[in-house]
């Protein structure tokens, strides 16, 4: 069966421009996660949706938003892009209840210039 | 989530066995352990999972302790496709609304 999609791959955006980032989970996941891996913090989880509700955030500043659709894919906005936005972004996707371990995507390498 | 420490780095060759441990002194009675592999630019890969004793699938084997203070994975026979990034993880999934990642262990295999 198909894994976790993430489109873009590669995105390259100026400083103050903002950026979508898309997820498709698999088949049947109705959690998706994102989480921000950089070479200095290691990857660190920015938010978690069900059923199109936020359910937890991780801490990181109101530029970085979230939302998911019935058909349980995932959007991720990031505002007026810094520097240190620059990254792989990662989605991972569960069923309801998260017993199975998560699958993550290849992820999204957003370079900030 | 309970904390975690495992080592840096370890280095082994190909053919031999790896083994990761894992300590969690402050696991919590409902926690599973539960470990992923990273390869550069690639998203984290779920390879195991376990709660208590031994847990083996077709890549891995994981033994935990009685007292579930520390966790082993082990890997068999490892190749140079074997060099990642492995992490463990601690946590009760029903509650845990986020993975909490370490640095993890990079193993380097060498031919």
């Amino acid at each position: 069966k198909a894994g976790v999609t993430q489109t873009p791959r590669y995105l390259i955006k100026t400083r103050g421009q903002q950026v979508t980032l898309s997820c498709s989970p698999i088949s049947g996941h109705r959690s998706v996660s994102w989480y921000q891996q950089t070479p200095g913090q290691g990857l660190q989880f920015l938010f978690e949706y069900f059923s199109e509700t936020q359910r937890n955030k991780g801490n990181f500043p109101g530029r970085f938003s979230g939302r998911q659709f019935s058909n349980s894919r995932s959007e991720m906005n990031v505002s007026t892009l810094e520097l240190g936005d620059s990254a792989l972004y990662l989605c991972a996707s569960s069923l309801a209840d998260r017993e199975n371990g998560y699958t993550f995507g290849s992820g999204t390498r957003l370079t900030v210039v | 989530l309970a904390k975690t420490t495992q080592p840096i780095s370890m280095d082994s060759y190909e053919g031999q066995e790896v083994n990761i441990t894992c300590s969690h002194n402050n696991i919590a009675t409902n926690d599973y352990i539960t470990w992923y592999q990273q390869f550069p630019s690639q998203g984290p890969r779920f390879i195991i999972q376990g709660y208590k004793t031994k847990v083996t699938n077709e890549v891995a084997s994981l033994f935990i302790p009685a007292d579930r203070k520390s966790s082993t994975l082990s890997l068999p026979r490892v190749s140079l496709s074997d060099t990642a990034v492995y992490y463990c993880l601690v946590g009760a999934a029903e509650r845990d609304y986020k993975l909490s990642f370490g640095a993890g262990t990079t193993v380097t295999v060498r031919a």
